[in-house]
């Protein structure tokens, strides 16, 4: 079975200040991870994933994530965040030995920059 | 492309009505899933298809619940009789699944608001 833990509920920051959103996962097989946004009263908009390659993935709005398989981790950064950056942000994963690309997703973190 | 559309946005129904959802997956998308998003549960697979056919639909909460793909632009979810409990916001998602599993990303239409009193 494959599993996803986002640890923090909220995660708070300044604006201008690095924002880090952290992930864990358990998987069977390689896994293939990916992380969401999602606006108030809006779908699910995809960032960025990792499936191979370099473990430093960048994607939308200035984000990127880093794979780390040691700590089974794939924390999603952003290096100087935005007002615009909050939202609730999911990270997702889908187990190698999964031939129909079902994921699960995390609980959700709700991010929230301050002026 | 319009994106992964969904109807209707909104929905108003009384307990024991009958409700559809609707769904037009991205062109060319042959994969279509189904979620269902509320605060106490977060954010729950329902049932996907691949190629038109349902593979697995074990997050189907009821037997009120089905869910038909008759062809590749189009699904609908029906819950029949609603429930309160059944009030969500329901996502649909289509993803380009290749040959040999080759994984891609979901992409997801703008929800269904479903409120049952």
């Amino acid at each position: 079975a494959q599993s996803v833990a986002q640890p923090e509920d909220q995660v708070n920051v300044a604006e201008g200040n690095p924002l880090t959103v952290k992930c864990t996962y358990s998987v069977s097989g390689n896994p293939y991870l990916f992380w969401y946004v999602q606006y108030p009263n809006r779908g699910l908009q995809f960032l960025l994933k990792y499936i191979t390659g370099d473990n430093l993935v960048k994607g939308s709005y200035g984000f990127e994530a880093e794979f780390n398989k040691s700590q089974t981790s794939f924390h999603l950064k952003k290096p100087s965040a935005l007002v615009s950056d909050s939202a609730l942000y999911f990270c997702a994963v889908r187990g190698g030995t999964d031939s129909w690309g079902k994921l699960q997703f995390g609980a959700g973190t709700q991010v929230v920059v301050t002026p | 492309d319009a994106g992964v559309i969904q109807s209707p946005r909104h929905e108003v129904t009384e307990m024991g009505q009958e409700v559809t959802l609707r769904c037009k997956p991205i062109s060319g998308h042959n994969s279509l899933f189904w979620y269902r998003q509320t605060m106490m549960r977060g954010l729950e697979l329902l049932i996907y298809f691949n190629n038109n056919v349902p593979i697995d639909d074990s997050g189907m909460p009821e037997d009120r619940f089905s869910a038909k793909m008759p062809n590749a632009s189009f699904s609908t979810l029906k819950i029949q009789p609603s429930e309160p409990r059944d009030s969500a916001v329901y996502f649909c998602a289509s993803r380009q699944r290749l040959a040999g599993g080759s994984s891609y990303e979901q992409y997801f239409g703008p929800g269904t608001r479903l409120t049952v009193t």
